[in-house]
């Protein structure tokens, strides 16, 4: 799997857009990107994923750059809940069509959101 | 629905021990996978399991194994337990789809120390 790089840590103000960024230069042609949260003592949470298109859903949005050599998440209204470890992932999956489930975590991007 | 769920929450051991934890998946999903988290570290990949044959394994010594049962719950066990094997413990479930991707839902952890 393709390695990623996050800066270790962000703030944001409450009621801001939190835009987190990820570089991964070296995805290949069937690689997913995925982002995942982990607030304090809590499993991973998944936020999003995409392959090539910007995705949206109720919690975020992901941008991906045409060359897919690195993406954006974006928090549009960051809440003090939003404060969390984000995880951007990128993961392979067989080119046969079954999905394979190794998730290779880094070290993430701490988001503090402030009052 | 209930989520993934994993017993127990928090397990204290000795050296030279044995033990195991276990994981339910959501309802309908099929695959487990497993995961270790020290502290300040991101979450490793241990074991993918699917239909109760293993379909992934990290770079993890021979002390650890895991299985599926039919219900497609899981165990992990660890033998000869080391001071390093203190981490939390992460079970995620996920569908296998066809599509090539594959979202994990993650359990809460164990929390297991060694002393």
């Amino acid at each position: 799997d393709a390695k990623t790089t996050q800066p270790p840590s962000m703030d944001c103000a409450e009621g801001r857009a939190a835009n987190l960024p990820c570089n991964h230069s070296t995805i290949s042609g069937n690689e997913y990107v995925y982002w995942y949260r982990q607030i304090h003592s809590q499993g991973p949470q998944y936020i999003i994923h995409g392959l090539k298109n910007n995705e949206t859903n109720e919690m975020a949005s992901l941008i991906i750059t045409e060359d897919r050599k690195s993406s954006t998440l974006i928090l549009p209204h960051a809440t003090l809940r939003d404060t969390a470890v984000y995880y951007c992932i990128v993961s392979s999956a067989n080119a046969g069509g079954t999905s394979y489930g190794k998730l290779t975590f880094g070290q993430g991007t701490i988001l503090t959101v402030h009052p | 629905d209930a989520g993934v769920t994993q017993s127990p929450t928090h397990l204290i051991k000795t050296r030279g021990q044995h033990v195991t934890l276990r994981c339910s998946p959501i309802s309908g999903h099929k695959s487990v996978s497993w995961y270790q988290q020290v502290l300040g570290q991101g979450p490793q990949f241990i074991f993918q399991y699917y239909e109760k044959e293993e379909r992934g394994r990290g770079n993890f010594p021979d002390r650890f194994s895991a299985r599926q049962f039919p219900n497609y719950s899981s165990e992990l066990n660890v033998n000869a337990l080391l001071l390093g094997d203190s981490a939390l413990y992460l079970c995620a479930s996920s569908l296998y789809y066809s599509s090539g991707y594959n979202e994990q839902f993650f359990g809460p952890g164990t929390r297991l120390t060694v002393l």
